[in-house]
């Protein structure tokens, strides 16, 4: 079993929509990274968080500790907003910097 | 500012041949993380260097794999004789430091295919 789960691993959605996208973990973790990379180009981190909430613009990313599960949301989804969405987590102890990722959730929005 | 860029963006080899993957990393940045992404697979940590201290080759999937990185600067990521199943992006991170989390800024990766 993977340390770190993603659902759904692939969604559509229309132009508008309001999206969900999961997390969930195995492990103690100091911090979770929710990453956007876009088709045939870099990653980009969207988010670091250890605990509640955080905004930025569109896009929030919660996280519950206790029940090991962040979400990362979209407002008023766009076409550009179509990605793979990947969430990482850094584990807790002596290996704080290294990442383990999720899959991937793959994420289409159609006009 | 520069982000974190890494050449070649493709490298195309032939079965049994060495490598030499490069990253530079953003001016400051202590921390720098090598990971590989294979097609339809998630991303694999690989390598951590961390200032002067001995580097975190856990990742590294075998002894054909090596990395250097010569004080906080460029890093290169070596792969002798290599295989298909070596082909892969190779993805290179950096960030302010690695005591506490920080967030990691990501190259564009080169595209590396065994033929």
């Amino acid at each position: 079993k993977n340390e770190v789960e993603q659902s759904p691993q692939n969604l559509t959605a229309q132009e508008g929509e309001f999206i969900t996208i999961n997390c969930s973990y195995s492990v103690g973790i100091s911090a979770l990274h929710w990453l956007q990379q876009h088709p045939g180009g870099g990653i980009v981190s969207l988010f670091m968080l250890s605990s509640g909430k955080k905004k930025h613009g569109r896009l929030i990313a919660t996280i519950n500790i206790q029940e090991k599960h962040s979400s990362l949301h979209i407002t008023a989804s766009h076409p550009r907003d179509s990605a793979v969405y990947i969430c990482a987590v850094t584990l807790w102890g002596g290996s704080n910097y290294k990442l383990t990722f999720g899959k991937g959730t793959l994420l289409t929005v159609n006009p | 500012g520069a982000g974190v860029s890494q050449s070649p963006s493709n490298k195309v080899t032939e079965k049994g041949k060495d490598v030499e993957l490069r990253c530079d990393p953003i001016s400051g940045h202590t921390a720098l993380y090598w990971y590989r992404q294979r097609l339809g697979q998630g991303l694999e940590f690989l390598i951590y260097f961390q200032g002067n201290s001995a580097p975190d080759k856990s990742g590294l999937p075998s002894d054909r794999f090596s990395a250097e990185r010569t004080g906080e600067s460029v890093s290169t990521l070596t792969i002798q004789r290599t295989q298909q199943e070596d082909s892969a992006v190779y993805l290179c991170a950096s960030s302010r430091d690695s005591t506490y989390p920080y967030e990691q800024y990501f190259g564009p990766g080169t595209r590396l295919t065994v033929t």
